[in-house]
């Protein structure tokens, strides 16, 4: 059974760079058939999809964050990243990786439980 | 971007009472939305997409229907498990963007 989980540190601090990782398990990350995506969620902001990712690398970004936004996969560690620099309170947020059919990519098939990020000093 | 915009915010329900939300796009999206459910605590999960298609493992008291610009998810007997915030969300055009939900409460 598909699992997706986040990590990463609970708290940023302002004007550095957030990174989590989505580990998955009981599904392939090689599969040529999904993407990978993240999107977050704040009470400011709703539902955000910030990008996503194919396992060939292939990247696709929110143009509202792309300028601050890497996203990377690691077949190897069935794993993938994101990274979000220069943070400020407005990018605390619960944070959600999610598989997504290459077929219909903007649907978000399956999400992970989420990670609380907060950006404080 | 594509604004989705949702109504009501929230609504007070009871069980067994038709709900119906809508969600409309800033520009035609032809059959691109999706809806999903999310509970307390919980990830968003997958009721509807492509407008009217019923994810596997749904209710089927749950339908959508619309095209263009404008959407309604209906739940047709509204149960005890369904109290929760409903989102709309375009998958026509990068970014994909979603609704600010509706809360549904007794």
């Amino acid at each position: 059974q598909l699992q997706l989980h986040e990590s990463g540190p609970g708290l940023v601090k302002p004007s550095e760079t957030l990174s989590l990782t989505c580990t998955v398990s009981g599904g392939s990350i090689n599969s040529t058939n999904h993407y990978w995506g993240w999107i977050r969620q704040s009470p400011g902001k709703g539902l955000e999809w910030i990008a996503s990712i194919y396992f060939s690398g292939t990247a696709y970004y929110n143009p509202s964050l792309k300028s601050r936004v890497i996203v990377s996969v690691d077949t190897s560690q069935s794993q993938f990243s994101l990274r979000l620099s220069s943070v400020t309170a407005a990018d605390s947020a619960v944070y959600y990786c999610a598989r997504q059919p290459r077929a219909t990519a903007g649907i978000f098939l399956f999400w992970g439980q989420g990670t609380l990020v907060t950006v404080s000093s | 971007d594509i604004q989705m915009t949702q109504s009501p915010s929230s609504l007070s329900a009871s069980v067994g009472d038709r709900v119906t939300i809508t969600c409309r796009a800033s520009q035609s999206i032809s059959k691109f939305l999706n809806w999903y459910q999310q509970k307390p605590g919980n990830a968003p999960h997958l009721l509807i997409y492509a407008s009217s298609s019923l994810q596997s493992g749904v209710p089927s008291r749950f339908s959508g229907s619309g095209s263009g610009t404008d959407f309604t998810l209906t739940i047709s007997s509204l149960q005890p498990e369904d109290f929760a915030t409903y989102y709309c969300q375009q998958s026509h055009t990068t970014p994909w963007t979603f609704g600010q939900g509706t809360k549904v409460e007794i």
